[in-house]
C-alpha cells in the first residue's frame, strides 16, 4: 500500500510570491491534516480536511488556506510569502475524522525556503 | 491552550544502553496520546496510540506507558542500537470533532556504536 506522498519535496520562492503544496493520502483515507515545522518549534497544526470540508483550523493568518478534492487529495496554499514562512510542511492522512485515537500517517514533507 | 512537554531535549547513549524519555501533558480532558519516531529526511513513523490510563504498548525493543491521571507518558528503548537514532515525538489528541494533534518539541536520541 503506497504511503502518503507530498509534492514538491523542495521549493524556493521569494517574498510576496504564492505557493501551492500537494498531499496525496493513503488510498481509502479521507482525512488530511497539515502541519508546519519551523526551527526550534514543534509541529504546529495548520488545518484538517475531511470529505472536502475544513474541519478545524490552527492559529495561522488567512494567507494560509487549503482545500480537498473528491479523491481526498489536498492542497495548501500560502499567499504573499514572508521570510517566516520558510519551514517544513507535513501532511498526515487518516481513515476518518473526529477520532484522535486513530493512527495518522505522515508524508515526507515539503521544505519551503522563502528568500 | 494545551501544552505538551518532552524531556530531555536530547540524549546521547552508547549502543546497548537502555533509555527512556518523558512526555508531559495536562491531565484534564485527555483523549489520546501518540508517539512517533522521526528519522532525518524521512516521514515521521507512528509508534503507538495510547488512550487508557495504565496503557502499556510494546513494539520490539520499544515500549510506552501512560498515566492520564498525572499527565505523563514514558517511552522506553531497551538495548539501544544505532538505528534507533531519531527524534521521538509525542502528540496529544485535541479531542473534539477533528484529528488535530498537539506536538511536543521532541527528544533527539543519538546512539553511538
Amino acid at each position: 500500500k503506497a504511503g502518503v506522498t507530498q509534492t514538491p519535496r523542495y521549493l524556493i520562492k521569494t517574498r510576496g510570491q504564492q505557493v501551492t503544496l500537494s498531499c496525496s493520502p493513503i488510498s481509502g483515507h479521507r482525512s488530511v491534516s497539515w502541519y508546519q515545522q519551523t526551527p526550534g518549534q514543534g509541529l504546529q497544526f495548520l488545518f484538517e480536511y475531511f470529505s472536502e470540508t475544513q474541519r478545524n483550523k490552527g492559529n495561522f493568518p488567512g494567507r494560509f488556506s487549503g482545500r480537498q478534492f473528491s479523491n481526498s487529495r489536498s492542497e495548501m496554499n500560502v499567499s504573499t510569502l514572508e521570510l517566516g514562512d520558510s519551514a517544513l510542511y507535513l501532511c498526515a492522512s487518516s481513515l476518518t475524522s473526529g477520532a484522535t485515537w486513530g493512527t495518522q500517517y505522515f508524508g515526507p514533507g515539503t521544505r519551503l525556503l522563502v528568500l | 491552550i494545551l501544552n505538551v512537554e518532552q524531556s530531555p531535549q536530547s540524549l546521547h547513549v552508547q549502543e546497548g544502553d537502555s533509555t527512556n524519555f518523558t512526555c508531559s501533558f495536562p491531565s484534564s480532558n485527555f483523549y489520546a496520546l501518540h508517539w512517533y519516531r522521526w528519522e532525518t529526511a524521512k516521514s515521521p513513523e507512528a509508534l503507538f496510540v495510547m488512550t487508557l490510563n495504565g496503557d502499556e504498548k510494546k513494539k520490539g525493543r520499544i515500549s510506552a506507558t501512560l498515566n492520564t491521571k498525572e499527565g505523563y507518558s514514558y517511552l522506553y528503548i531497551k538495548g539501544s542500537q544505532p538505528e534507533d537514532s531519531a527524534t521521538y515525538l509525542c502528540a496529544l489528541g485535541d479531542g473534539g470533532a477533528t484529528n488535530k494533534l498537539i506536538f511536543g518539541t521532541g527528544t533527539l536520541l543519538a546512539v553511538q556504536p
